[in-house]
Parts: C-alpha cells; structure tokens; sequence
C-alpha cells in the first residue's frame, strides 16, 4: 500500500546488534500490526497498537506508535539469527473501512552469526 | 481448531485457465480478504468482506473475483490466468479490532 511506507527495506545487522524498522502513514491509523514471515512460510502476528503513544513488548521486541498516530517503530535488542525474515506493517486507518487491512512493502531483516 | 485453510498449496496454470482458489475458516470470523504477494511488494489487498453477502474491492482487484455466501468460506477466482498473476496468494480472515489470521498460502505459476 503506499500509504504505508517502511523503511528500511533491507537490513543486515550482526548479531547481538540492535535494530530499528519504520513504518509510516499518510493518514492517521486506527490500528497498527506487525507480522513477521519467514522466506516461504506464512505470517505470524507479532503485536496490534491503537492507542497514541502505545508500546508493547513481547520478548526482545518492542512496538512503539506515536502520539499522532501516523508512525510506528519497531525495535529489537541484541539481535539473534531468529530474528531473521520479512518484518510486515499492516494498517487500518481512521476515516475509511474499519475493516480494510493494508501493509507496507515489508523489510527483510539478516542477521549474520 | 484449524483456523485459515487455504487449497491448493501449488498451482501451475496455463495462460487462459481458469481457477479458484478456495478460503474457509471456523472461527466464526466476519471479516475475509485476500492478498496477493510479490517480491519487493509487500502484501497487496486484492478483495476483502466485511460479512456473508457483502464484499469489496482492494487495491489490486482486476482479473479477481470473489463472492461470500456463508461465513466461513471465501473462494477467489480467476477467470481467465495472466502470467502477471503469477503470485503467492494468502487469505486471512478477522474479528473486529483483533489481529488478523493468514492461511498458509498457495502459489500459484501461470505459464
């Protein structure tokens, strides 16, 4: 969706390193996912934020959406070669359908030993 | 509980052919849709439904069609295959504010 854009669409970090992943709207969001998917499988559901200002963790991964509600991060800590595949945003925004799903182009994540 | 079930898991097709791909979930879910995936593209929304009846269009709709007449299946069709629809196609399905489920996939190669 160009509504959505990601940013990087590709990172190689070694591990143990930290990383960043954006994704930005150009329209405030009702709901932001991030999925992860590994090369040729399907998508796992990693964290939903809502609310401005939310954050959310799950093991070394934490979300974060900001306050206006049109950009939302997310960050890992001491990479692990686990972490490695296709980090996904996906996006309902305020104004449209409720329930129209869109994502961003994805960033593809290598984590080298 | 099985959640998404998308068949087939592989396709090859001829250019001209016709096929469905087919969607059911049990977990009562109101809302449908479909993706295509390409590399570089992310996940583009093809069609989606909002419940048994009612379905929409996505960003990337031409040479789909979709119908919805229960609740739990929710097949795609191409009338007539494109090597340009060559594709991974996930289907997914949701309730409300809750995350969306992804079926496995199927991929589908058009010659």
């Amino acid at each position: 969706s160009q509504e959505l854009e990601q940013s990087p669409q590709s990172l190689i970090v070694q591990e143990g390193k930290n990383l960043t992943i954006n994704c930005t709207s150009s329209k405030t969001l009702y709901g932001l996912y991030w999925y992860k998917q590994k090369y040729g499988e399907g998508l796992i559901f990693l964290m939903m934020l809502q609310k401005g200002g939310e954050e959310k963790s799950h093991e070394k991964i934490t979300a974060k959406l900001d306050e206006k509600k049109q950009q939302s991060s997310l960050h890992i800590t001491a990479s692990q070669p686990s972490h490695a595949g296709i980090y996904l945003c996906g996006a309902v925004h305020s104004g449209g359908s409720n329930y129209k799903l869109t994502f961003g182009k994805g960033t593809l994540l290598t984590v080298n030993p | 509980n099985a959640g998404v079930t998308q068949t087939p898991k592989f396709q090859v097709l001829k250019t001209g052919q016709s096929m469905t791909l087919q969607c059911a979930q049990d977990m009562n879910h109101e809302y449908m849709s479909w993706y295509r995936q390409d590399p570089g593209m992310g996940l583009r929304l093809i069609h989606y439904s909002v419940g048994a009846g009612i379905t929409d269009q996505g960003e990337v709709p031409n040479g789909y069609n979709v119908s919805r007449s229960t609740t739990e299946d929710f097949p795609l069709r191409l009338l007539s295959a494109a090597p340009s629809q060559t594709s991974v196609y996930f289907c997914a399905s949701r309730q409300g504010d809750q995350p969306q489920h992804f079926g496995d996939g199927t991929r589908l190669s058009i010659l």
